[in-house]
């Protein structure tokens, strides 16, 4: 049963690198979510995609974050120039149907930036 | 800011016993979902609510949709010790709405 895959599971960066977080959804499922998840805190949205389409943004930080969702290959979400406050866990998640529809999450990606 | 208010944020009880989990919220939700989340994983659905006054049982888990649909619960009776995790309830205000959820209560259930 293959779920939502992120990779990597675990990443280090220093001050001032980029991250670059993977998720490829559930098979048949062209809705992908992205959270953020700091220790003892629920889930923070951050950005909604479609294939090849943002649909909601609004909680994605308007400077050196951004995201995309391509006609072919995983959905990316991207950190420019990490600063310490970025250190958090990012889960991706995927849906068939969109907005309001059972979300299945991946295992996320624990980032620490040092 | 729409929010979900989760409580309590903390719980730990011995197995047997019984607990309710509340999210509310001051708008009225078009669906309403439960996760359970475990420590270095991800969130797992247990269950959507869409109608006001709607009840699901899953086991010993009763869930339950307020009759205006802006606040739901979460009970567990005769909890064990592999119910420990963290219970999100995830809201969604529209159709087309992302979904939001709420802070998340932190259940330890000690044998």
């Amino acid at each position: 049963n293959a779920g939502v895959m992120q990779n990597p599971r675990h990443l280090v960066r220093r001050r001032g690198q980029e991250a670059r977080l993977r998720c490829s959804p559930m098979k048949g499922h062209s809705h992908v979510y992205w959270y953020r998840q700091l220790p003892e805190e629920g889930l923070k949205f951050m950005v909604y995609l479609q294939k090849e389409n943002i649909i909601d943004e609004s909680g994605m930080p308007k400077e050196r974050f951004s995201a995309e969702f391509p006609k072919e290959g995983p959905s990316i979400l991207r950190i420019q120039q990490v600063v310490r406050g970025d250190s958090a866990a990012y889960f991706c998640a995927s849906s068939p149907y969109g907005a309001g529809s059972p979300l299945h999450f991946g295992n996320g990606t624990r980032l620490t930036v040092t | 800011t729409q929010l979900l208010e989760q409580s309590p944020q903390f719980l730990s009880i011995q197995e047997g016993e019984n607990l309710t989990v509340y999210c509310n919220s001051s708008s009225v939700f078009s669906s309403l979902q439960w996760y359970r989340q475990e420590p270095g994983e991800g969130p797992v659905l247990l269950v959507t609510v869409v109608t006001g006054g709607e009840v699901k049982k899953l086991k010993r888990l009763t869930f339950q949709f307020g009759d205006a649909r802006k606040d739901s619960s979460l009970h567990i009776t005769a909890a064990q010790p592999g119910d420990t995790g963290l219970y999100l309830c995830a809201g969604s205000y529209n159709q087309g709405g992302k979904l939001i959820f709420g802070q998340g209560t932190e259940l330890s259930v000690k044998p």
